[in-house]
């Protein structure tokens, strides 16, 4: 079964420290792509990085990187130099061939909270 | 552009009564897709559409269908609300097929739905 798990419910980091939020996926696909995207307060989803299963770099996009694991099945994300306006919730996501088409399947996210 | 737009806001029904969501985009994408989020848990896919004048169903499609008669829209159809389907649904798009994996959805802003 297709399956992206977040283990950690809750963070809590240091304004200005990185912190990692972790996610590991389960598919038999040798083709995917891995998401993450932010959820704040307001309640929009808000994309952040991309990663391909053929990508051999990790993705990077600003003071997110995204922590490629593939034989470990693991696309963990790291934040660097943590503000407050990171404070929210996160959510890996998977995207997979299915028939019909592509679909998205997502975690159950982690909430982020940066400390002053 | 408007991007991905969604009414109504907030909504709320009495159990066995009907209501569409109607989801709207500007970016002429293919593919339109609708969730739903509870809490505690990441984002559900109902169903999704690949294109104008089709439909699959996603991981949670009972009690909800759904039309694409034009390639902007996507409507979400409650039959018989039940309490069940107290929810937050978010509408997102994203473009084309052949390179679908690695296509990021751009998200409406949400729908509250409450069933009493």
């Amino acid at each position: 079964a297709q399956k992206i798990t977040q283990t950690q419910p809750g963070m809590f980091v240091q304004e200005k420290e990185a912190v990692t939020l972790d996610c590991t996926y389960d598919t038999s696909d040798q083709s995917y792509g891995l998401f993450w995207y932010k959820q704040p307060s307001s309640g929009e989803m808000i994309f952040l990085i991309y990663q391909g299963s053929y990508d051999e770099q990790n993705a990077t996009e600003g003071r997110y990187s995204l922590n490629f694991q593939k034989a470990r099945k693991s696309a963990n994300l790291v934040i660097s130099a943590s503000q407050l306006g990171d404070s929210a919730m996160y959510f890996c996501a998977m995207r997979v061939l299915s028939t019909g088409g592509f679909k998205t399947i997502f975690g159950a996210g982690t909430r982020l909270f940066v400390k002053a | 552009n408007a991007g991905v737009t969604q009414t109504p806001k907030f909504r709320v029904l009495k159990t066995g009564q009907s209501m569409t969501l109607l989801c709207a985009q500007d970016m002429n994408h293919e593919y339109m897709y609708w969730y739903r989020q509870d809490p505690g848990m990441g984002l559900r896919l109902i169903h999704y559409s690949v294109g104008e004048g089709t439909t699959a169903k996603g991981e949670v499609p009972d009690g909800y269908n759904v039309s694409r008669l034009k390639k902007q829209n996507f409507l979400l159809g409650l039959e018989s609300a039940a309490p069940s389907q107290t929810s937050v649904y978010f509408c997102a798009s994203s473009p084309d097929t052949t390179s679908g994996i690695y296509n990021e959805q751009f998200f409406g802003p949400g729908t509250r739905l409450t069933v009493l």
